[in-house]
C-alpha cells in the first residue's frame, strides 16, 4: 500500500520559516494537500491540490511538489501556527494521509 | 456557513454495531462527495470511506471493507457511516468532511470538518 512519509516533528523560531515535508513514491505526479490541526480542534485545509490556498489561510502558507517530496512551507512563522500538520494524496481510489509533524515554535 | 455535525458515537463492545450520522447545511450538499475520516487517540489521521455526490462511487480503506458502509441521503443533507463487527482498534473520533468537488477524484481534498464524534469499542 502507498505510504506517506512525514518528520515526526520540526522546530522553528518565531519569524523564521518553516518547511515541513512529506514523502511518498512518485508523489510529485499525485496532487498533495495540507492540514493543520490544533490541540482539541477539528484538522482546518491550508494548502490543496500542491500550491492553492483556500480563502482565509494567510499568505505566509505556501506548498510545492515534486519528484518523491512535497513541502509545506511556512514564512515568518508565528507561534499561533504551531501545531500537527498532515499530507494528504490519493493512491488507487483511496486517501492516504502523512503520519503527522508537530510543528514547535520557539 | 458550511456546518457538518456528527453524532451516533458512543461506547460499545466488540462485535457490536453502531450508525454514526452527519447533518450538513451551509451548502448544495448534492454538490459535493463526502468522507469520513477517523483518528484515534492521540494517533494521526485515517480516511475511512468516501461517496460521490450520487452514491454511484464509494470507497473504503482496506481496514474497514466488508465491515463499514458508507451511505447519504441528500434529500435529508445527512451522511452516514453503518459500523459493523466493530473492533479495539476502530476506537476513534470519526470526523465527517466535505470533498472539494462531486466525485472521489485525486485532485479533491476535505474541507471543511466536523467537530468529531467518538467511538470507543472495549469490553
Amino acid at each position: 500500500s502507498y505510504e506517506l512519509t512525514q518528520p515526526p516533528s520540526v522546530s522553528v523560531s518565531p519569524g523564521q520559516t518553516a518547511s515541513i515535508t512529506c514523502s511518498g513514491d512518485k508523489l510529485g505526479d499525485k496532487y498533495a494537500c495540507w492540514y493543520q490541526q490544533k490541540p482539541g480542534q477539528s484538522p482546518v485545509l491550508v494548502i490543496y491540490q500542491n500550491n492553492r490556498r483556500p480563502s482565509g489561510i494567510p499568505e505566509r502558507f505556501s506548498g510545492s511538489n515534486s519528484g518523491n517530496t512535497a513541502t509545506l512551507t511556512i514564512s515568518g512563522t508565528q507561534t499561533m501556527d504551531e501545531a500537527d500538520y498532515y499530507c494528504q494524496a490519493w493512491d488507487s481510489s483511496t486517501v492516504v494521509f502523512g503520519g503527522g509533524t508537530k510543528l514547535t515554535v520557539l | 456557513e458550511v456546518q457538518l455535525v456528527e453524532s451516533g458515537g458512543g461506547s460499545v463492545q466488540p462485535g457490536r454495531s453502531l450508525r454514526l450520522s452527519c447533518a450538513a447545511s451551509g451548502f448544495t450538499f448534492d454538490d459535493y462527495a463526502m468522507h469520513w475520516v477517523r483518528q484515534a487517540p492521540g494517533k494521526g489521521l485515517e480516511w475511512v470511506s468516501g461517496i460521490n455526490w450520487n452514491s454511484d462511487y464509494i470507497g473504503y480503506a482496506d481496514s474497514v471493507k466488508g465491515r463499514f458502509t458508507i451511505s447519504r441521503d441528500n434529500a435529508k443533507n445527512s451522511l452516514y457511516l453503518y459500523m459493523n463487527s466493530l473492533r479495539p482498534e476502530d476506537t476513534a473520533l470519526y470526523y465527517c468532511a466535505k470533498g472539494g468537488g462531486s466525485s472521489l477524484a485525486s485532485y479533491n481534498w476535505f474541507d471543511p470538518w466536523g467537530q468529531g464524534t467518538l467511538v470507543t469499542v472495549s469490553s
